[in-house]
């Protein structure tokens, strides 16, 4: 699987859009980018996936560059909720592989 | 809908007992089941995967072994726990179709090791 990497930290204003970057410039062509977060002592929460088009789904949007190397995750208008750590994985065919992340602060 | 049981949720255990912890998932048929360990402040690892019963695949060399003995069940376990074995346990469901599905985590069990 392809290595990702993540700002280990970012804030956020309550209400305005959290853009999470993630570089993956060693991914090969039939790898998936998927996003997931973890809030404290919870499990990995799936976000959003995908290969080449940006996506959109009711939690975020995802935003693939044409040469794959980088995306980024949008939050339209964050909450408290969302602070969270937030993992970008480029996925190979069964193991899911996550790095350290980002914590993203959401401030009232 | 598709839910993912995992039990018990924090356990506190002595250096040299046995262990296993127990993952089920519902509302799905012939899922794909996976074991990751998570240490402190870092990323997850994958330890089992599974892509039928009594298929067991090994991702690191280690102490723990898994077995799954019904189709919607994972076990991980251990015959003598040592102070490494400390962490996050999470287990994970994917459904077995062509193509990438995304995998859907459970909440995990904390295990201390004394």
């Amino acid at each position: 699987d392809a290595k990702t990497t993540q700002p280990p930290s970012m804030d956020c204003a309550e209400g305005r859009a959290a853009n999470l970057p993630c570089n993956h410039s060693t991914i090969s062509g039939n790898e998936y980018v998927y996003w997931y977060r973890q809030i404290h002592s919870q499990g990995p929460q799936y976000i959003i996936h995908g290969l080449k088009n940006n996506e959109t789904n009711e939690m975020a949007s995802l935003i693939i560059t044409e040469d794959r190397k980088s995306s980024t995750l949008i939050l339209p208008h964050a909450t408290l909720r969302d602070t969270a750590v937030y993992y970008c994985i480029v996925r190979g065919y069964q193991k899911v592989t996550f790095g350290t992340g980002t914590k993203l602060q959401v401030i009232p | 809908s598709q839910t993912i049981h995992q039990w018990p949720a924090t356990l506190v255990q002595p250096v040299g007992s046995p262990l296993s912890l127990e993952c089920t998932v519902e509302g799905t048929s012939n899922p794909n089941l996976y074991w990751y360990r998570q240490a402190a402040g870092r990323g997850l690892q994958l330890l089992f995967y599974s892509v039928g019963i009594g298929q067991i695949s090994s991702e690191v060399p280690q102490n723990l072994s898994a077995s799954r003995p019904q189709d919607r069940q994972f076990i991980l376990s251990s015959k003598k726990l040592l102070l490494s074995d400390s962490g996050f346990y999470l287990c994970a469901w994917s459904a077995r179709v062509r193509g990438q599905e995304p995998q859907h985590f459970g909440d995990g069990t904390r295990l201390s090791i004394l």
